[in-house]
């Protein structure tokens, strides 16, 4: 939403395959958030990253892998090592660290989902 | 785990106000109150958010008890398009040392009816 955008908004995946699910955001947000959402519950912190280069596991890493080569791109590669990889995954970005001490805070905004299944 | 407590659903008569409440009772005085709603397969949009005073966009009001363990997201005037399930989010800020990341309850399913 607003600056988030994520691709494809389906992706079905066979099983064994690795995926990789996109994320890109205009915001000039350093920080950058991987979630994961199962149905009836709420987000899980799979990965993030607070600026260019450099990334940390969340929660539930295992089977998940991330680069952050570029300010605006997260992408999330989902592999074979995931044993229940079918879900909704948002992406999330926050802070530009060149408003940081004014009014501003670090609210998070979220893209659309992408929502992938296993067959 | 979440931090908060919500009621699971409430209903609105459209165009009446909304006021979903939330329970935090071991907030720490620099966490921050986020309120978030999603609708069905969408990602989460944020509404509004505060420390210690009241605050007020174009979208909704909130109100923080003056203890701060209880806070209230107020619609002025639901509208149907306002269905959606409301996440109440206590955090530290992303510089206050913590990872930076919501953790989300269950939330409250509003139900705008006509």
């Amino acid at each position: 939403d607003g600056g988030i955008t994520q691709s494809p908004k389906y992706l079905f995946r066979k099983e064994g395959q690795n995926v990789t699910l996109s994320c890109e955001q205009n915001l000039n947000h350093d920080a950058m958030y991987w979630y994961r959402q199962d149905p009836g519950q709420g987000l899980r912190l799979i990965y993030y990253s607070q600026i260019v280069n450099d990334f940390q596991k969340g929660d539930i890493a295992e089977g998940y892998s991330v680069s952050r080569e570029k300010k605006e791109s997260f992408p999330l590669t989902v592999t074979s090592a995931q044993k229940n990889p079918t879900a909704f995954y948002l992406c999330a970005s926050s802070i530009d660290r060149a408003l940081l001490g004014t009014t501003n805070t670090d609210t998070q905004y979220f893209g659309p989902g992408t929502r992938l299944t296993v067959l | 785990d979440a931090k908060t407590t919500q009621p699971p659903s409430m209903d609105c008569a459209e165009g009446r106000a909304a006021n979903l409440p939330c329970n935090h009772s071991t907030i720490s005085g620099n966490e921050y109150v986020y309120w978030y709603r999603q609708i069905h397969s969408q990602g989460p949009q944020y509404i509004i958010h505060g420390l210690k005073n009241n605050e007020t966009n174009e979208m909704a009001s909130l109100i923080i008890t003056e203890d701060r363990k209880s806070s209230t997201l107020i619609l002025p005037h639901a509208t149907l398009r306002d269905t959606a399930v409301y996440y109440c989010i206590v955090r530290l800020p992303f510089y206050g040392g913590s990872q930076g990341n919501l953790i989300f309850g269950k939330g409250t399913k509003l139900s705008v009816k006509p």
